[in-house]
C-alpha cells in the first residue's frame, strides 16, 4: 500500500531532551515536507526537501532540523525541544504532479 | 506573506448541500486544493483545481474558483454524516513546494 509512515504517533517528552520523529514513504517520491498543525493556524510548513541532500526552510523552521540522506526517509529532529513545540506534526511526500502531497497520519508531540 | 482565510465552523443537515468558502491573497498561485481531515487522521486530498480553471466537478464535489475575487469554494452535494471533518483549502505556486493552508473549516453534519 502506498503510504507515508510516521513514528511515533504520540510522544510526551521533557524540555531539552533531543528527539527524532521518523518519516518514510514507499512511493519513490522526490519531494517531502514537514508541517505542524496548531488550532486556529492551520498547517505551517517547517522544512521541505526536493531531493536527496537538498532541503530548505519553510515558514517556521526555528528549533527544528531535518536530513535527507535517502530518498524514502525524511526525519525531523528537535535538538532541544521546548513547550512551544507542542503540536501535531505531519510528514508529506509528493511526486510533483498535480495531486500534491500525500500526508502521513501525524505525530502528536507534547513537551513538558 | 500569503494568507488563506476560511470560516471556522459550518453546521449542515444530512442530505443538504454544504458550501465551504476560502479566500486567498496571492494571485500567482497555480494550484488550489481542498483537503479533508477526519478525527485522528492525516489530511486526505479531496480535489484540486488549476488557476486557469473556473469550475471542477467530481461526483458530489464541485469546486468554484473566482480569480478576480481570489475566492475558492467547495460544494458538497447530499451531505452525509461521513462528511463531518475539518476541511482545509490550500494554495501553491507549484505542485510540490510549499502549500499555504487556511485554518480549516469544521463541518458538522446533523441528522
Amino acid at each position: 500500500e502506498a503510504q507515508v509512515t510516521q513514528n511515533p504517533r504520540y510522544l510526551i517528552t521533557v524540555t531539552g531532551k533531543k528527539l527524532t520523529v521518523t518519516c518514510s514513504q514507499n512511493m519513490n517520491h522526490e519531494y517531502m515536507s514537514w508541517y505542524r498543525q496548531d488550532p486556529g493556524l492551520g498547517l505551517r510548513q517547517i522544512y521541505y526537501s526536493m531531493n536527496v541532500e537538498v532541503t530548505d526552510k519553510g515558514d517556521v523552521p526555528e528549533g527544528y532540523k531535518v536530513s535527507r540522506k535517502e530518498k524514502r526517509n525524511f526525519p525531523l529532529i528537535l535538538e532541544s525541544p521546548s513547550p512551544n513545540q507542542t503540536s501535531l506534526y505531519f510528514c508529506a511526500s509528493s511526486t510533483g504532479s498535480s495531486y500534491g502531497y500525500t500526508f502521513g497520519s501525524g505525530t502528536r508531540l507534547t513537551v513538558v | 506573506g500569503e494568507d488563506v482565510e476560511q470560516s471556522l465552523f459550518l453546521s449542515v443537515r444530512e442530505g443538504d448541500s454544504s458550501v465551504i468558502n476560502c479566500t486567498y491573497t496571492d494571485s500567482s498561485s497555480t494550484y488550489l486544493y481542498w483537503y479533508k481531515q477526519e478525527p485522528g487522521a492525516g489530511l486526505q486530498l479531496l480535489t484540486y483545481i488549476f488557476s486557469n480553471m473556473d469550475m471542477k466537478q467530481d461526483q458530489r464535489l464541485t469546486v468554484l474558483l473566482n480569480k478576480k475575487d481570489k475566492h475558492l469554494s467547495l460544494r458538497i452535494a447530499d451531505t452525509q454524516t461521513g462528511d463531518s471533518a475539518i476541511y482545509f483549502c490550500a494554495e501553491s505556486f507549484d505542485s510540490w513546494g510549499k502549500l499555504q493552508f487556511g485554518a480549516g473549516t469544521q463541518v458538522v453534519v446533523t441528522p
